[in-house]
């Protein structure tokens, strides 16, 4: 299975909502990855997460917030978002952080602030 | 700071060799990978070069010069299916802190 799946694929929200968004990989991963991608550009990194320990974040907003609650799972948690904020997050997976190089991507949620 | 830079668009036709270049600037550099990504799709891993000379993987050849902080992804035969945008990551970092830098893209159109 070299499968990561996201949910949802679509959100839509409201500048006050609070929403998360979920990350899932079987393949015993462990390094996971936020990437924030907008139209026509290249995934930006967010938030790297190695043995369920956040390593990396790059100077992302407190509005997004990270949780690694086990080996599998991945979430961002986010909150009084602005419209700039609408994008395509794609999650990632690698066998570990020293294996950056290879990730396996979700197919992404795009998420819409209004 | 650091820099990727490849063209932003390339158009060949079918079975025809394109070449897509990739220049970086970076400190700290482990190897240079290749992501495909098709509209509204997510990036797939296509191969990683550590160290100078040709990786091949079936129509896909990539090569890195790490002297000139240089290297190309080279698609053979080409298909309609490769239409797509192709980018080009530096991989650097301390271990444990080790990450992705995508350049900005390569559009490919392939024609029939």
């Amino acid at each position: 299975d070299t499968e990561v799946t996201q949910t949802p694929k679509h959100l839509v929200m409201g500048m006050t909502n609070k929403k998360s968004l979920k990350c899932e990989q079987h393949m015993g991963h462990r390094a996971m990855y936020w990437y924030k991608q907008k139209a026509k550009k290249p995934p930006e990194l967010m938030f790297v997460y190695s043995y369920e320990k956040l390593s990396i974040n790059e100077s992302v907003p407190s509005r997004f917030s990270p949780e690694c609650p086990n080996s599998s799972l991945l979430n961002l948690h986010l909150h009084a978002l602005q419209p700039e904020d609408s994008a395509l997050y794609l999650c990632a997976s690698s066998q570990s952080a020293s294996v950056t190089y290879e990730q396996y991507f979700g197919p992404g949620t795009r998420l819409t602030v209004t | 700071g650091q820099s990727l830079e490849q063209p932003s668009e390339v158009t060949a036709v079918e079975g025809a060799i394109v070449q897509i270049n990739c220049t970086y600037q970076t400190s700290g550099f482990y190897g240079l990978s290749w992501y495909q990504q098709h509209d509204g799709g997510a990036p797939t891993f296509l191969s990683y070069n550590a160290l100078d000379g040709l990786e091949e993987t079936g129509r896909f050849s990539s090569f890195l010069s790490r002297s000139d902080s240089y290297g190309y992804l080279l698609l053979q035969e080409l298909q309609m299916k490769d239409s797509a945008s192709y980018f080009c990551a530096v991989s650097k970092g301390d271990t444990g802190r080790r990450a992705l830098t995508f350049g900005s893209g390569t559009r490919l159109q392939v024609q029939p």
